[in-house]
């Protein structure tokens, strides 16, 4: 069974403090690992996407990579507006495009 | 990207009662889907919305109690039917344009009483 694991499930840092968020995944073939970020009340916003191991994309304090197992989202000397939800989803190969989610890591960053 | 919008944006409803949520996006897309947020769980597909013909669901998911509706290229609806408390939850749509990313809309937060 697909199966999207996110951890740790709240994460609290200080301004500036860099951390990762983890995202552990099984897929049966694996079309794209998606990064979203989602504030309270909103909708999940696009991040990232990752195709095959040892890619890695960066936006602003943000890096993701990609194993065959499972992704980093690292967050260098992050500021308060960062604070949000981070959403990790796989897409299987097959005919459907449906996105599996795990269940976020909350992120609060203090000034 | 696109803008894409939900009506409406919140509901609280009566047992028994059905709603039906509009999601429209500024151009024309070739998919768009259904996801649930229930609290503290990650979102869930409820169905493809296909324009022209019936909707693909997901497995624990049936067109009686989820009729979806895809008009055209930029629009389509979801009725939750026969509502319960349990059916209590984020309602979102997205669309995929060519690749493989999917734009979600800003959700309905739907309270059954």
């Amino acid at each position: 069974e697909d199966q999207v694991t996110q951890s740790p499930e709240a994460l609290r840092l200080q301004e500036g403090e860099s951390s990762s968020l983890n995202c552990s995944y099984t897929v049966s073939g694996l079309r794209g690992l998606f990064w979203y970020r989602q504030d309270p009340g909103k909708g999940p916003e696009f991040l990232f996407t990752l195709y095959s191991a040892g890619e890695e994309k960066e936006k602003e304090r943000l890096k993701a990579t990609l194993t065959k197992k499972e992704s980093f989202l690292h967050i260098t000397a992050p500021k308060p507006e960062d604070s949000a939800t981070y959403l990790c989803a796989v897409q299987a190969s097959g005919a459907t495009n449906k996105l599996i989610f795990g269940t976020g890591t909350l992120l609060a960053v203090q000034p | 990207s696109a803008v894409i919008s939900q009506k409406p944006s919140r509901d609280i409803c009566q047992r028994g009662t059905s709603l039906t949520i509009q999601c429209q996006v500024d151009s024309q897309v070739t998919m768009m889907f259904w996801y649930r947020q229930q609290p503290g769980q990650s979102l869930t597909l409820i169905a493809t919305a296909n324009q022209g013909s019936e909707a693909t669901y997901e497995s624990g998911f049936v067109i009686d109690k989820f009729p979806i509706s895809r008009p055209n290229l930029t629009f389509s609806t979801l009725t939750v039917s026969n509502m319960s408390p349990e059916d209590s939850s984020i309602y979102l749509c997205s669309v995929e344009f060519t690749g493989n990313e999917q734009f979600f809309g800003p959700g309905t937060r739907l309270t059954v009483l």
